[in-house]
């Protein structure tokens, strides 16, 4: 089983559409949670962290349920440009260390 | 302000090469992670680095080895290349080891190996 789970779409939503992506981690120890965005080819790119009290930023809203273990991403009134992969992170603290576990990606398409 | 720079930005390298990767991260982070990216799937965590020690090591074979530098640079090292080596490589660069610091990513190093 993967250590963080997204369902990889694609999304196909036409522009101004309300859509939601969800998220699992299986280790109760991860500590730390976040949306990335990636488009085609570039970098990921912190969209948003995440917190257990749900957070929102403009047309982006997160929720973390830690008893679930269960991450989510609300868009509202999709754009364009929101067109890109956007990937569940996770934080674990191992010893010493500190890693970004990635799910393997959630596919958006916004179409006119 | 110049962001997290890695280099060269693309390589083709032949099965049992060995190839050195570059990361340059942001002035006054300490903190360097590498992440390797297969097409189609999510960022992979390698090694992080924190003040040119060894924070933390993901489940990647011994070919794999890191160094950072006292100016915070780092090198990532893969010998005897094989063809599954293909991927993105990622750096990122954060002010601290601390959990909550944001991580920034440079472009990556692509690397193709024939």
């Amino acid at each position: 089983r993967k250590e963080v789970e997204q369902d990889p779409g694609p999304f196909n939503v036409p522009e101004g559409a309300t859509v939601a992506f969800n998220c699992t981690y299986s280790n109760s120890a991860s500590q730390s949670f976040f949306w990335y965005r990636q488009d085609c080819r570039k970098e990921p790119k912190l969209l948003m962290s995440v917190y257990s009290s749900g957070n929102e930023d403009g047309r982006f809203t997160a929720q973390l349920n830690r008893a679930s273990q269960y991450i989510s991403l609300l868009i509202r009134d999709s754009k364009l440009s929101d067109s890109a992969t956007y990937l569940c992170v996770v934080n674990i603290s191992p010893n010493a260390g500190n890693m970004l576990t990635f799910g393997g990606g959630t596919r958006l398409m916004v179409k006119p | 302000d110049a962001g997290v720079t890695q280099s060269p930005t693309h390589l083709i390298k032949t099965r049992g090469q060995q190839v050195t990767l570059r990361c340059s991260p942001i002035s006054g982070h300490k903190s360097v992670s590498w992440y390797q990216q297969v097409l189609g799937q999510g960022p992979q965590f390698i090694f992080q680095y924190y003040e040119k020690e060894e924070r933390g090591r993901g489940n990647f074979p011994d070919r794999f080895s890191a160094r950072q530098f006292p100016n915070y640079s780092s090198e990532l090292n893969v010998n005897a290349l094989l063809l599954g080596d293909s991927a993105l490589y990622l750096c990122a660069s954060r002010i601290s080891h601390f959990m909550n610091t944001e991580a920034f990513f440079g472009q990556g190093t692509r690397l193709t190996v024939v």
